[in-house]
């Protein structure tokens, strides 16, 4: 079956502008995880997804960023006014339970570079 | 708070050794535990996963790990590396009742093979 899908799979971007990024989970799975991948900073859990309730929004760095999600299924992440310390490899991924440890699906990434 | 820590950013091994990358965990009740590996420009695919089962957990690709309560460690073994292992690797954590499951990852180690 269909993977986790993740759009653009790039994008390049001035600093000051702002950026949406897609993911498309795996049918059915109820939850939803983004996460940032840097150079600096390793894998981050950004923020987590149970239906369309974000219930957990502890890992979003800034008021800049900010996430929804729409009919339980497709994402979108959104960091507005753009800076360059957001570069970064933005990961989603889908799981279809909750608390007992179920696995999480990632999607490819998308690689964000702010100039 | 929970935090994973993998010693050594960088392992190297011949092709046909044995393979062993550290992670341990530090966490105020007996966690879930993860094994991910990636591949350049990819996303993150799962090994292997510990739930409160058996200590010792098979995953994919001739990889396992052994849960070790009294070292608070996880750590990944191959008894014998393939040139197609080289990749990076995370280990990572979530913690039962943890809302969502969020995971929290070490900093990963990257692992290449000697022909």
């Amino acid at each position: 079956g269909a993977g986790v899908s993740q759009s653009p799979s790039n994008k390049v971007t001035e600093k000051g502008k702002d950026v949406e990024l897609r993911c498309d989970p795996i049918s059915g799975h109820t939850a939803l995880y983004w996460y940032r991948q840097s150079l600096g900073q390793g894998l981050e859990f950004l923020i987590y997804f149970q239906g369309n309730s974000a219930p957990d929004k502890s890992g979003l760095p800034s008021d800049r960023f900010s996430a929804e999600r729409t009919g339980g299924s497709v994402s979108t992440l959104t960091i507005q006014r753009t800076q360059q310390e957001d570069s970064a490899v933005y990961l989603c991924a889908s799981s279809p339970m909750r608390l007992k440890g179920g696995e999480q699906y990632f999607g490819p990434g998308t690689r964000l570079t702010v100039t | 708070a929970q935090s994973v820590t993998q010693l050594g950013s960088h392992v190297s091994v011949s092709e046909g050794a044995l393979v062993l990358l550290r992670c341990n965990y530090s966490s105020s009740v007996p966690p879930y535990l993860f094994w991910y590996v990636q591949y350049p420009n990819q996303g993150l695919q799962l090994l292997l996963k510990y739930t409160s089962a058996a200590t010792l957990v098979k995953g994919i690709n001739g990889f396992e790990a052994e849960f070790k309560k009294s070292e608070t460690s996880f750590h990944l073994t191959k008894p014998s590396a393939h040139m197609s292992d080289a990749a990076e690797y995370f280990c990572a954590v979530s913690e039962p009742g943890n809302q969502g499951g969020k995971l929290i990852f070490g900093q990963g180690t990257e692992l290449s093979v000697k022909p």
